[in-house]
């Protein structure tokens, strides 16, 4: 079956990096882009971008721009989602989200990740 | 930004009630709205897709409705399992946006 597999918690100081990866099953893996979302402790859902896991072409909400970056390793089927310059108010659970039709960003997103908690505290 | 907006923002209700949750787009977005539940401590589920459309393998007792502005999500006769969280996302236009989320507790 379709499953994203998720990299393990973390704790980071203010302003280091993390780079959370989403390992893919169950389907193509270049076939179909990948979105990342997060989601504060106790917050709503906040849409970061996505990667084409075919050219690995980025789009990248515009809060984001500068700070986040998206790869993929297409040879074990993972994407990776990166973000430098931590702040504690990027506490946060990130999800890696697959687009639900293939070929096009513009779908809804199933099936997600598990979630990968990144806590920033000094 | 595309603003979703979601009413209400928490909700009791009863097993076996039916209950409706409201999805408000500050702009038109055709029928490019998904529903998801989220449990605590859980990814997100996806529920409806282009407004009115079961995703494969959600029960038919979960039904979206809408198009433009106003969309409707609708459960009915509740059990245990569906007290959870309920989000609506605009897949129209960059950025996604998602409601600020609806509580649905038991009362």
């Amino acid at each position: 079956q379709v499953q994203l597999v998720q990299s393990g918690a973390e704790v980071k100081k203010p302003g280091a990096s993390v780079k959370v990866s989403c390992k893919a099953s169950g389907y193509t893996f270049t076939g179909y882009y990948m979105h990342w979302v997060r989601q504060a402790p106790g917050q709503g859902l906040e849409w970061m971008g996505w990667i084409n896991p075919n050219s690995g072409g980025t789009n990248y909400a515009q809060k984001f721009q500068g700070w986040v970056t998206m790869t993929r390793d297409t040879s074990i089927s993972t994407a990776y989602m990166e973000l430098s310059r931590l702040r504690s108010d990027d506490t946060a659970v990130y999800y890696c989200a697959r687009s639900a039709v293939a070929g096009t960003a513009l779908a809804w997103f199933d099936p997600w990740g598990q979630g990968t908690l990144v806590t920033v505290s000094s | 930004d595309i603003q979703m907006t979601q009413s209400p923002s928490s909700l009791s209700a009863s097993v076996g009630d039916r209950v409706t949750i409201t999805c408000r787009a500050s702009q038109g977005i055709s029928n490019y709205l998904a529903w998801f539940q989220q449990k605590p401590g859980k990814a997100p589920k996806s529920l409806i897709y282009a407004a009115s459309s079961l995703q494969s393998g959600v029960p038919s007792k979960f039904s979206g409705s809408g198009s433009g502005t106003d969309f409707t999500l609708t459960i009915s006769s509740l059990q245990p399992e569906d007290f959870a969280t309920y989000y609506c996302q605009q897949y129209n236009s960059y950025p996604f946006t998602f409601g600020q989320g609806t509580r649905l507790e038991i009362k």
